[in-house]
Order: C-alpha cells, then sequence, then structure tokens
C-alpha cells in the first residue's frame, strides 16, 4: 500500500530563512513525487514533481530512495510562500496516475 | 478560466437527501479524478475514469456514492441518503497524461 507522511501539521519560519517542509513515502514499487500547493482561496496545483528535476517559485526537491523521502526546500522564505503544501505519491504501474496524499504541512512566513 | 469547473461550488443538505455534484474537466483530458477532503486531511481518492470508462473505485466509496461519465466529457458524483459524516470537500481533476489539474472543490454539509 502507497503511504505519505508529512510529519508537521504547522510550519511557521521568518522571512528569508530556510525551509524544509519534510516527506516521506513508503511504496514498493518505483514511485513519482510530487508537491501541489494550495494558496489561500485558491485550488490546488502542482508545484513540482521529482521527474522534472526543475526548481519552481525558488523550490527544490530531492528524492531520495535510501531515506524514502521527498522534502521540500526553499533557501530564503518568501511571504507569498505562506500557504498548504502537500506532497503526493503517485505509482508508476497501472493505468492513470492516482496520487496518494500526506495530510499537508501550513507553511507560515512571518515578517 | 479554462481549467477544471465544479459545480455547485457549496451545497448544504439535510441527512438522507440525495445530492450531486457536477465536474466539467479541461477539455480534451481523457483522465478524470474524485477526490474527498475533509479538515485536517489530505484529498482521498475515490474514483477514476479514463473517457467514459470507470477503471477504479476505493474502498471510501460506498454503495451510496455512484459516479458517472457518460459521454467521456463531463462527469457527476452522486451520493445518495446522505449522512453527516458525507461532509466534505469533493474535489475533481483531470489529466491528459502527466500533470493532474484540480477544481476549485465542491463543499457538502449534512446538517
Amino acid at each position: 500500500a502507497q503511504r505519505v507522511t508529512q510529519p508537521e501539521k504547522l510550519l511557521s519560519v521568518f522571512k528569508g530563512a530556510p525551509v524544509e517542509l519534510k516527506c516521506n513515502y513508503s511504496y514498493s514499487g518505483s514511485p513519482e513525487l510530487f508537491w501541489y500547493v494550495q494558496y489561500s482561496r485558491q485550488r490546488l496545483q502542482l508545484l513540482l514533481r521529482h521527474i522534472s528535476r526543475e526548481s519552481i517559485k525558488g523550490f527544490t526537491a530531492d528524492l531520495n530512495k535510501g531515506e524514502t523521502s521527498f522534502h521540500l526546500k526553499k533557501p530564503f522564505a518568501q511571504e507569498e510562500d505562506s500557504a498548504m503544501y502537500y506532497c503526493a505519491l503517485s505509482a508508476l504501474t497501472g493505468g492513470g496516475n492516482k496520487l496518494t496524499f500526506g495530510t499537508g504541512t501550513q507553511l507560515k512566513v512571518e515578517l | 478560466d479554462t481549467g477544471v469547473s465544479q459545480d455547485p461550488r457549496h451545497k448544504i443538505t439535510k441527512r438522507g437527501q440525495n445530492v450531486t455534484f457536477r465536474c466539467d474537466p479541461i477539455s480534451e483530458h481523457n483522465r478524470l479524478y474524485w477526490y474527498r477532503q475533509t479538515l485536517g486531511q489530505g484529498p482521498e481518492f475515490l474514483t477514476y475514469f479514463q473517457n467514459e470508462a470507470q477503471l477504479e473505485k476505493s474502498r471510501l466509496l460506498s454503495d451510496r456514492f455512484s459516479a458517472e461519465r457518460p459521454k467521456g466529457s463531463f462527469s457527476t458524483l452522486e451520493i445518495q441518503r446522505t449522512e453527516q459524516g458525507d461532509s466534505a470537500m469533493y474535489l475533481c481533476a483531470s489529466s491528459l497524461e502527466g500533470t493532474i489539474y484540480f477544481g476549485e472543490g465542491s463543499w457538502l454539509t449534512v446538517v
């Protein structure tokens, strides 16, 4: 069974401080990992996916298969980064790409 | 806005009544998903369509729930004999082959 764990419900940092949102997963196969973000009063939207290995809005995430982690990082937090962040996993086998989400981490960037 | 649209955005219903939600996916997206989200939780997968075929259903989808996508375009999710535990946000999403795009969701409150 697939499982995604985000241990922190709330992460509060000061503007300009580094950010790390933790995500661990369990899956017996070869997963695809995603980070989705939900800004206040907006729909859930894709932030980044591990296979693209790109940086979006200054965020990066590296898949560590040994530690089964996909932590989201940003060196300098901005006020506009305040949002709800969800880590999600998709199995690469089978039809479709059903996502299994973690419970989310609320990031609050304080001035 | 040419994204995934859902209707209604909010629904308050009495316990025991039936409700139906509609989802219009992004044009030409062949895959359509329904998720449910309750407070403090990430979205949970309910069901998935490829074109008009319903290919997967979660155990969360009890017999009171039925989803259709008759012409491979829009989809409906019906909940019969609603219970208070059905109160949640019902999210629709669509994809072609890659990124899954979410709608804004339909809030259901069962009183």
